[in-house]
């Protein structure tokens, strides 16, 4: 089975600052890593993932991740946040069959 | 390229009342996922297709939640009867499994389900 906990329920910063989203997983299986964004009343839509390779992805909209398997973390960043950052953002990781569990997501806020 | 469609976006009815919900996924995405959305919470699958079979049902209230992909392309999620409880954001993704690492999902804005 797996889990993912996003450390953070809400994270509010100021516009230009750097921002880190937290996300810890477990599972009994190898799994590849995402982080989807959420707007309001939108569906998700993929930022970034991990499959295999370089530990650090880089996503769109400026934001990267680096996966971490000693830790079993893929904490999201980005170095200067924008307004239009302001969502919810959701860690999920994906079996080899196709299996996907999300996280509870994190509410980012960004304030002018 | 046309989205993840989903009908109605919101729905309103009463309990023990039945409600269907309709996708169309991406032109060519052989594999659909419907997921519940409680508020504050991440999505949770209720069932996989890999083209018209169901994969992954294991999470599906069968008791009251059914659901069926003809044809291995829209997709409907029924509920009958509906209870308080079901009142949540029910969310349809596609996405082209093949072999190899899993590809992106895409999802639909969602249907906003309220029961009364």
């Amino acid at each position: 089975a797996q889990s993912v906990t996003q450390l953070d329920s809400q994270v509010p910063v100021f516009e230009e600052a750097p921002v880190e989203l937290r996300c810890n997983y477990s599972s009994s299986v190898s799994v590849y890593l995402f982080w989807y964004v959420q707007y309001p009343n939108q569906g998700l839509q993929l930022l970034l993932k991990y499959l295999s390779g370089s530990t650090l992805v880089k996503g769109i909209n400026g934001f990267e991740a680096e996966f971490n398997k000693s830790q079993t973390s893929f904490h999201l960043r980005k170095p200067s946040v924008h307004i239009s950052d302001t969502a919810e953002y959701f860690c999920a990781v994906t079996t080899n069959a196709g299996k996907s569990t999300f996280g509870d997501g994190t509410t980012l806020t960004v304030k002018p | 390229e046309a989205g993840v469609v989903q009908s109605p976006r919101y729905k309103i009815i009463e309990k023990k009342q039945p409600v269907a919900f309709w996708c169309n996924p991406i032109s060519g995405h052989n594999t659909l996922y419907w997921y519940l959305q409680n508020l504050g919470q991440g999505p949770e699958l209720l069932i996989r297709y890999e083209n018209e079979e169901a994969v992954d049902d294991s999470q599906l209230p069968k008791d009251r939640f059914s659901a069926e992909r003809l044809k291995g392309v829209d997709s409907t999620l029924k509920i009958q009867p509906a209870e308080l409880g079901d009142s949540a954001v029910y969310l349809c993704a596609s996405s082209l499994v093949g072999q190899g690492a899993p590809n992106e999902q895409f999802f639909g804005p969602g249907t906003r389900l309220t029961v009364l």
